[in-house]
């Protein structure tokens, strides 16, 4: 059962209004990511920490931003959304560099108006 | 460039019949391929992982198969489900580089009544 944690799981808001999408996992996993994947369609890395104050962009361009304070926590930021950012929204963690127990958390599906 | 090519892009089958998916890679140095399940609008929901030494992982109906040597994998499911129906995304991490795991597009597996 995966113990990483995604909140809300749905999300509609107006355009230009600031979002954070929370990801929180409880394995103490040191590696986490967020991924955009639109219906239908792959899945796009677009954020990855290493561990706490790291953070890097992936391989899809993408206006949002993330922290990474807290080892368990790992929010991922819109400043000001727009439609082309409705997408869903996948955060994973990984035990090692490896990716042993790479878990996904069930996903954010947001929609801008 | 490291690349998971997956096929068939769609499969659509009758219940209680047998598939194979398949999974070809070019990533390098080998760690370990994973097959995750992926239900509409859900994370993906790891199935198998197989490290180089591993040639066959099952998982109730599921039974992934690795060649290390050509760098093939497949995933085969037996008796198949209506709840079978989902995307199968085929997902290689390497020893070395970034250690991000590279993933495949995934097939959309339909199973009809």
């Amino acid at each position: 059962e995966a113990d990483i944690y995604q909140t809300p799981r749905y999300l509609v808001i107006g355009t230009g209004k600031k979002i954070t999408l929370e990801c929180s996992q409880t394995m103490g996993h040191d590696k986490m990511y967020w991924y955009q994947q639109d219906p239908g369609m792959e899945l796009h890395l677009i954020h990855y920490s290493y561990g706490v104050n790291s953070t890097e962009k992936g391989d899809l361009s993408s206006e949002s931003t993330v922290s990474r304070i807290r080892t368990e926590h790992f929010p991922l930021t819109l400043e000001s959304a727009r439609p082309s950012h409705t997408s869903q929204y996948l955060c994973a963690s990984s035990r090692d560099v490896y990716n042993y127990g790479y878990t996904f958390g069930s996903g954010t599906r947001l929609t801008v108006v | 460039k490291n690349q998971v090519e997956q096929s068939p892009q769609s499969l659509i089958i009758l219940e209680g019949k047998n598939c194979t998916l398949q999974c070809n890679y070019t990533v390098s140095p080998f760690s370990n391929l994973r097959w995750y399940k992926q239900d509409t609008g859900r994370g993906p929901v790891s199935l198998t992982i197989m490290t180089f030494s591993e040639n066959t992982k099952s998982n109730g109906r599921y039974t992934a198969t690795l060649d290390a040597d050509t760098k093939q994998s497949s995933l085969h499911i037996t008796a198949s489900q209506l709840s079978d129906s989902a995307s199968y995304i085929c997902v290689v991490s390497a020893t070395g580089g970034s250690y991000i795991p590279t993933f495949g597009r995934g097939t959309s597996l339909i199973v009809h009544p």
